[in-house]
């Protein structure tokens, strides 16, 4: 139990465009997701926290035009890179809380590579 | 922002060997929580260890947690090639809303 997955896992996109990456709990409801971006050999950078349905809320520095946040349901949160760059290539995890359970665990999902040539 | 430090930044150890990595945090938290990362890929939680709790074992882990020094430890037990990974603690600061705090992590290499 407890699966997030992500897709897709791996991306290679040109400068200027969009790229979605979706978030989905397997087997349970997560009224709370989080975006995070991970540099190489570095820790996670929490990004902003998904709330189904409101909006989400961003970590300072973390700008809510260019990562597009949308929590339509209890099982999917997406994260929209708009205008990508070389310097948002990195890799994206996202993780969620289980909403039936008292625990304070998040599941991470695999993780997306995004490199933006 | 980044709450823990970790040390050591990275260990090599042989097969057999135990590994020990402490985090130290600086605020109050409900729990603090150990993951594994292998290369490439997502975390794996590993424990949790509440803030009214000391100690905690699960299979060849054993987590302290000292919130008077504000510092847990995770000690893996007769490594395997497989606990090649990076290890992450996060805390669960009380006034987070839900939000964990990684630390930089440890890199642990076991070699046969």
């Amino acid at each position: 139990g407890a699966v997030v997955s992500q897709h897709p896992s791996r991306v290679i996109c040109k400068s200027g465009t969009s790229v979605k990456i979706e978030c989905r709990s397997l087997d349970f409801q997560a009224t709370t997701m989080f975006w995070y971006r991970q540099f190489p050999k570095q820790s996670l950078m929490l990004m902003a926290t998904s709330n189904e349905g409101s909006k989400a809320t961003y970590e300072q520095g973390v700008e809510k035009d260019k990562f597009l946040i949308n929590h339509a349901s209890l099982t999917l949160s997406t994260l929209t890179v708009t205008s990508a760059h070389p310097e948002d290539s990195s890799f994206y995890i996202c993780s969620a809380r289980n909403s039936g359970s008292s625990t304070d665990t998040q599941y991470f999902g695999p993780g997306t590579r995004l490199t933006v040539l | 922002s980044q709450q823990g430090e970790e040390d050591p930044q990275a260990l090599s150890i042989q097969e057999g060997e135990n590994a020990t990595m402490n985090c130290s945090y600086k605020t109050s938290i409900n729990n603090l929580q150990w993951y594994r990362q292998n290369s490439g890929r997502g975390l794996v939680h590993l424990i949790l260890i509440r803030s009214n709790e000391r100690e905690k074992h699960s299979g060849r882990l054993r987590v302290t947690l000292d919130t008077s020094k504000k510092s847990s430890s995770l000690l893996i037990t007769a490594s395997r090639a497989a606990d090649t990974a990076s290890y992450f603690c996060a805390t669960f600061p009380t006034d987070s809303w839900g939000k964990l705090q990684f630390g930089a992590g440890t890199q642990v290499v076991v070699t046969p």
